[in-house]
């Protein structure tokens, strides 16, 4: 079937502005992590959830940045009050049950660009 | 379908053997990352590799791009019980990421 998908691909905003991000992961996958890399940087996690409940959400840089999944399947990303140094490319991946050993399968990122 | 394909899916070695995990793409990489991911823990950046045939050290771990920037590898010499974990590469366009699907690494004491 499909793989994880995710929307916008590229989105460019005002400073100050608010933004969301959407992740689909792939169907019956329960688990969804989102990351995001910043230019020159590694990968960055961000929060993790397993069916609708987030059990960590340690990578959240500020509360200026949430998550929620309904359904136990689509998940968004909230930025509000964007910043520059928000710019990133903001990945998605869905693992069937979260396990550790389990492979994660990566969405093809969301390029944010605050301005 | 996949873009970047990486092999072998999973690799069980004794501790000690050399361990090496290979990456492949069906278009140019304008960069490629290595990632680890410990059992129980989240994916962590090992290193990026930008330049056609380029090979960098991190004391066992040796990364390798391809000269046409479209394969890597990476070898880690005398596994430990520490290398433990899921290894997976990244590969960049530009345009997009794409992930390989990860080689688990099993190191039997």
């Amino acid at each position: 079937g499909a793989g994880v998908s995710q929307s916008p691909s590229n989105k460019v905003t005002e400073k100050g502005k608010d933004v969301e991000l959407r992740c689909d992961p792939i169907s019956g996958h329960t688990a969804l992590y989102w990351y995001r890399q910043s230019l020159g940087q590694g990968l960055e996690f961000l929060i993790y959830f397993q069916g609708n409940s987030a059990p960590d959400k340690s990578g959240l840089p500020s509360d200026r940045f949430s998550a929620e999944r309904t359904g136990g399947s689509v998940s968004t990303l909230t930025i509000q009050r964007t910043q520059q140094e928000d710019s990133a490319v903001y990945l998605c991946a869905s693992s069937f049950g979260g396990g550790a050993w389990e492979t994660q399968y990566f969405g093809p990122g969301t390029r944010l660009l605050v301005l | 379908g996949q873009q970047v394909m990486q092999i072998p899916q999973y690799q069980h070695v004794q501790e000690g053997e050399d361990f090496t995990t290979y990456c492949n793409s069906s278009t140019t990489l304008s960069n490629i990352q290595w990632y680890k991911q410990r059992p129980g823990g989240h994916p962590v950046f090992l290193i990026q590799l930008v330049k056609s045939g380029e090979v960098k050290k991190q004391k066992r771990l040796t990364f390798q791009f391809g000269e046409a920037k479209k394969n890597s590898s990476l070898h880690i010499t005398a596994t430990q019980t520490t290398d433990v974990g899921t290894y997976f590469c990244a590969g960049d366009t530009g345009n997009q990421f794409y992930f390989g699907t990860g080689t688990s690494l099993t190191v039997i004491p």
